[in-house]
């Protein structure tokens, strides 16, 4: 059974914080996407992973295939970072996306 | 378009009456998913499309729910008689292909039934 676990469930950070969320899968993956869900709901893909790191502005995703592990880290926080952040993967033998279970970040200016 | 467009963004229905939701996705994409998102980060998959065809329709409540995609027109999913359960946001995401995953995400419908 495919399961991708998010640590932690919430977040809160000052402003200006270095800040990493990390997310565990079990099978093996195509890809691993970082979302993030402002309130409101809609849904902005981050970043694309199959290997490596990934850099954004502020944001940086690496993905370690054989731990099957990856962590987002947003560096110098903004309380605008505030939002849901979801990391969902993409199996080998499966064209859906499985879900995390979320990490809600606040940003306290 | 590159951007996966999904209307209406907010729908309301009361109990027993039928629901429509459209998806277009980006031009070019051939897979085209369905998710529902009910609890807040609780993401449950229903179907997806290759093209026109179905390719995965294991999340897929057999009796009310029904989804196509048409050649030319906007992907849809329709609820037969709304239930209160089925308030959630409704997301659509589209991809090129399996071996090109990355996919991009409309922004949503809320279904709110009452």
């Amino acid at each position: 059974k495919n399961e991708v676990e998010q640590s932690p469930q919430n977040l809160t950070a000052q402003e200006g914080e270095f800040i990493t969320i990390n997310c565990s899968y079990s099978v093996g993956i195509s890809a691993l996407h970082w979302l993030q869900q402002h309130p409101g709901g809609g849904i902005v893909s981050l970043f694309m992973l199959s290997s490596g790191k990934k850099k954004h502005g502020r944001l940086i995703a690496t993905i370690n295939i054989q731990e099957k592990h990856s962590s987002l880290h947003i560096t110098a926080s903004h309380p605008r970072d505030s939002a849901v952040y979801i990391c969902a993967s993409i199996p080998n033998t499966g064209n859906q996306f499985y879900f995390g279970t979320g990490t809600s970040l606040t940003v306290i200016p | 378009g590159e951007e996966v467009a999904q209307t209406p963004k907010h729908l309301v229905r009361g109990e027993g009456q039928k629901a429509k939701l459209y998806c277009a996705p980006i031009k070019g994409h051939s897979y085209v998913f369905w998710y529902q998102q009910v609890l807040k980060n609780e993401f449950k998959f229903l179907i997806s499309f290759q093209n026109e065809n179905v390719f995965d329709e294991t999340g897929m409540p057999k009796e009310r729910f029904s989804a196509k995609c048409l050649p030319n027109s906007p992907c849809s999913l329709e609820i037969q008689a709304t239930k209160l359960e089925d308030s959630a946001v409704y997301f659509c995401a589209s991809s090129q292909s399996p071996a090109r995953p990355e996919a991009f995400f409309g922004q949503g419908t809320r279904l709110t039934v009452v």
